[in-house]
């Protein structure tokens, strides 16, 4: 069965700190992968995606992820956080033309001022 | 709309009761999901609707859940004689393309 794994459940940082964010998932064939962000009381949105072609992604707020395909990983990266990146990050994973998304447990991220 | 809106943000039921939870998605999204989070676990999918029909119902718990989506466009969530591990929240999203999910602020489900 498809799964997708986060290492780190809950992180503090200082602002300015780098961050990755990891997230691995099961699965052999095609996929899509996905970065959610949950700021405190909002409903998630997405904050990156990866289809196909260039591995480097750009999301919204200087993130953005490498999927390296030979490692099932797609990590988040930002390179000098800020308190307003406190947040749950959520990496998704959908297989080929399957519609319904594999979620990782979340990863809590605490930004100190 | 604007956005993804579930209502009620709040449901307190007795166990054994029947729940009903809506979900309008946003004006011309053809796919809705329904997902459900647990304390302490990931999002859990429950179903996707395209149009008015589930292709991918393989998530929903047990025969006491069910779902329905008419004209398109509101979909309601059934929970029939609820349980305590019913609780949690359960969130809806709706998107266009595959993959751009936009999702609600959830329904928060307690059980007593």
């Amino acid at each position: 069965a498809q799964s997708v794994s986060q290492h780190n459940h809950h992180v503090i940082l200082s602002e300015a700190a780098s961050l990755e964010l990891g997230c691995n998932y099961s699965y052999g064939g095609t996929v899509n992968l996905f970065w959610y962000v949950q700021y405190p009381g909002q409903h998630l949105q997405l904050l990156l995606k990866y289809f196909s072609g260039d591995p480097l992604v750009k999301g919204i707020k200087g993130f953005e992820a490498e999927f390296i395909k030979s490692k099932f990983s797609f990590n988040l990266r930002k390179p000098s956080v800020q308190w307003s990146d406190t947040a749950e990050y959520f990496c998704a994973v959908n297989a080929g033309n399957n519609r319904k998304l594999i979620w990782g447990l979340g990863t809590s991220l605490a930004v100190n001022p | 709309g604007a956005g993804v809106s579930q209502s009620p943000s709040n449901k307190v039921t007795e166990k054994g009761k029947d729940v009903e939870l809506r979900c309008d998605p946003i004006s011309g999204h053809t796919a809705l999901y329904w997902y459900r989070q647990s304390l302490g676990q990931g999002l859990e999918f429950l179903i996707y609707f395209q149009g008015n029909s589930a292709p991918d119902k393989s998530g929903l718990p047990s025969d006491r859940f069910s779902a329905e989506r008419t004209g398109g466009s509101v979909s309601t969530l059934t929970i029939q004689r609820t349980q305590q591990e019913d609780s949690a929240v359960y969130l809806c999203a709706s998107s266009l393309r595959q993959g751009e999910a936009f999702f609600g602020q959830g329904t928060r489900l307690t059980v007593v």
